[in-house]
């Protein structure tokens, strides 16, 4: 049973630039979130998606988009690239409304020069 | 608004028994998790404390105390493959979004 996966595992990117990462979703989950790791910082929420809609946001700007396909498959979108968005992009799965057991991916190790 | 805080660095010599603390402060409550994460890797869900008492699965156990908005994990038997970074958590008045502590980095030696 694969877990969740993401693609691509590393990026580098030039400031101003946009870069879409990719994430699919546990088997059986239908709930995806996406968090941001800064070195040494834990996850920091961004978004989650159940049914194709954005259910809640964290403290993110509006460069960050996501969106969620029919298949519970997901994208997270960030324009303007910043030297700051550089980070770990996590990717997690779960069952509606889960309070534990996120499954998380390896993520995207995303670095903007 | 939530926080949780739990200290930076943990080290202690295989075989031993180590423990990492978690105090947070939450505007609702529901539930304390705990994540490993080695270098490079995935979070992995570790353990979930719903409740005031001690959760053990394994070498692992976990324990929650409301009253006191303070947890723990326990870890026994330490091995050389348990150096990695513990994270607690804890999800919001919505469900919808996991709260992480800055995490704790643990060392295991020889």
């Amino acid at each position: 049973d694969a877990g969740v996966t993401q693609s691509p595992t590393h990026l580098i990117k030039t400031r101003g630039q946009q870069v879409t990462l990719r994430c699919s979703p546990k088997s059986g989950h239908d709930t995806v979130s996406w968090y941001q790791q800064a070195l040494g910082q834990g996850p920091q929420f961004i978004f989650q998606y159940y049914e194709e809609e954005e259910r809640q946001r964290g403290n993110f700007p509006d460069r960050f988009s996501g969106h969620q396909f029919p298949n519970y498959s997901s994208e997270l979108n960030v324009n303007a690239l910043l030297l700051g968005d550089s980070a770990l992009y996590l990717c997690a799965s779960s069952p509606l409304d889960s309070n534990y057991g996120y499954t998380f991916g390896s993520g995207t190790r995303l670095t903007v020069v | 608004g939530q926080s949780l805080e739990q200290p930076s660095e943990v080290t202690a010599v295989e075989g031993a028994i180590v423990q990492i603390n978690c105090t947070y402060q939450t505007s609702g409550f529901y539930g304390l998790s705990w994540y490993q994460q080695h270098d490079g890797g995935a979070p992995t869900f570790l353990s979930y404390n719903a409740l005031d008492g001690l959760e053990e699965t394994g070498r692992f156990s976990s324990f929650l105390s409301r009253s006191d908005s303070y947890g723990y994990l326990l870890l026994q038997e330490l091995q050389m493959k348990d150096s990695a970074s513990y994270f607690c958590a804890s999800p919001d008045t919505g469900r919808r979004a996991l709260t992480f502590g800055s995490g704790t980095r643990l060392q295991v030696q020889p």
